[in-house]
């Protein structure tokens, strides 16, 4: 199984901001890698696929990189509706795994 | 419109059974492959299991293999998940998640562009 692990747990950022969150993958899961937003009650919702593609409707702020086993999520200047948690994905085969999530809250 | 309905989560007992249901609309259901992924209580996601279009490939997760199986019914568009000998750490929200659209590099080689809402499945005494 391929252990995904993002850092940090929890990022203050304040509005404007840039904000940065990584994940790494114990194994190379090629460009099989998503990041997903999740909000309180709601479904994740997908941001990013192939590690670098936005998903339809996702605004320019968010943007991906990486490949192999190290991957960036960066959201350019922060609004208010970004803060979330964030969770990255790799889709190489089963088991999917998921990291523990980045928190992104409000400095 | 893609729309993906869960249904069936319940109040159940450690080493209860329960089916859950994903009602599948907008999209050719017997086309896509499906899972689900579960939530606990402010935890993380962690994939359960997951079908071919065909129903005829499944996977699970280590933690539920043995105890869970997942099934289709293409005439009914619906997406099924039994769940036999419920341990208090299966407690999770259980979402019904679809693919973007075919051709994929090989099964269990996609990501998910649409999740249901999800189904409170809780076990306890």
């Amino acid at each position: 199984e391929i252990v995904m692990t993002q850092s940090p747990a929890t990022l203050s950022v304040s509005p404007g901001e840039r904000a940065t969150l990584s994940c790494r993958a114990s194994q190379r899961v090629g460009n099989n890698l998503v990041w997903y937003q999740q909000k309180p009650g709601q479904a994740p919702r997908l941001l990013i696929y192939g590690a670098s593609t936005r998903a339809t409707g996702i605004p320019a702020r968010f943007s991906g990189s990486g490949s192999g086993t190290e991957f960036t999520l960066t959201i350019s200047s922060l609004q208010s509706e970004d803060f979330a948690v964030y969770y990255c994905q790799h889709y190489n085969n089963w088991p999917y795994t998921f990291g523990q999530g980045t928190k992104l809250e409000i400095k | 419109e893609v729309q993906l309905l869960e249904s069936g989560g319940d109040l159940v007992q450690p080493g209860g059974s329960l089916r859950l249901s994903c009602a599948a609309s907008g999209f050719i259901f017997s086309s896509y492959p499906m899972n689900w992924v579960r939530q606990a209580p402010g935890k993380g996601l962690e994939w359960v299991s997951g079908i071919s279009g065909s129903g005829g490939s499944t996977d699970y997760a280590d933690s539920v293999k043995g105890r869970f199986t997942i099934s289709r019914d293409n005439s009914k568009n619906t997406l099924y998940l039994q769940m036999n000998s419920l341990r208090a750490e299966d407690t999770a929200v259980y979402f019904c998640t679809k693919p973007p659209p075919p051709p994929y590099a090989r099964l269990g080689s996609y990501y998910f562009d649409y999740w249901g809402q999800g189904t409170l499945v809780t076990v306890s005494s």
